[in-house]
């Protein structure tokens, strides 16, 4: 079982829809990444939280907006997505932003645009 | 511009056979390199993290080198089962990107019992 926890495992919105993914970790870890992975391709980052501060924003456009309310929590609010939106959304976390610190990721929340 | 790439992009073994999946960047000034497994619709489970100074990691049937002057990280599975099908990502870090994760495209592995 992994212990980054996403929810919901899917989801079905469309165009004019608002919605939230959640990610909750228990592990202590103070960073916290959002990535999106379209089918047969590698992950991509879209945002990076440390200590609750968003570090980096991969210039993501502004229908996509993180959260990180507490250091176990990290939300991502969805508003006017596009078809091309659709795509598993994965959250990760390791102990600190650092370079030497594996990052462990959630099974992930299937996202369909209609 | 670091690149990752993982040849073959699909591997056939039949169960019982040693599996050697291959990862090569083309900047060596990296920090570390992580393997992943990855299960068909699900997220990343994280199976080595091989510093620059290290030259294998080991973890049960599981065996990662790392020739970081050739760029180059083999991941070695012994007698593979079918539940070790999945796809296998390679991800790096290194000095121009910092703690961003760059990823292979993958190898898919199926283990044919």
């Amino acid at each position: 079982d992994t212990e980054v926890t996403q929810t919901p495992k899917h989801l079905v919105m469309g165009m004019t829809n608002k919605k939230s993914l959640k990610c909750e970790q228990h592990m202590g870890h103070r960073a916290m990444y959002w990535y999106k992975q379209k089918a047969k391709k590698p992950p991509e980052l879209m945002f990076v939280y440390s200590y609750e501060k968003l570090s980096i924003n991969e210039s993501v456009p502004s229908r996509f907006s993180p959260e990180c309310p507490n250091s176990s929590l990290l939300n991502l609010h969805l508003h006017a997505l596009q078809p091309e939106d659709s795509a598993l959304y994965l959250c990760a976390s390791s102990q600190h932003y650092r370079v030497d610190q594996p990052q462990h990721f959630g099974d992930g929340t299937r996202l369909s645009i209609l | 511009k670091q690149e990752v790439t993982q040849i073959p992009a699909a591997l056939s073994v039949p169960e019982g056979e040693n599996l050697v999946l291959n990862c090569s960047f083309t900047d060596s000034a990296i920090y570390n390199l992580q393997w992943f497994r990855q299960d068909p619709g699900k997220g990343l489970t994280s199976l080595l993290l091989i510093q620059s100074s290290q030259r294998e990691q080991t973890s049960g049937r599981l065996n990662a080198s790392l020739d970081k002057s050739s760029g180059r990280s083999t991941l070695y599975i012994a007698a593979s089962q079918p539940g070790d099908s999945a796809t296998y990502l390679c991800a790096v870090r290194d000095e121009a990107a910092g703690n961003k994760l760059t990823f292979g495209g993958g190898t898919r592995v199926l283990v044919k019992p």
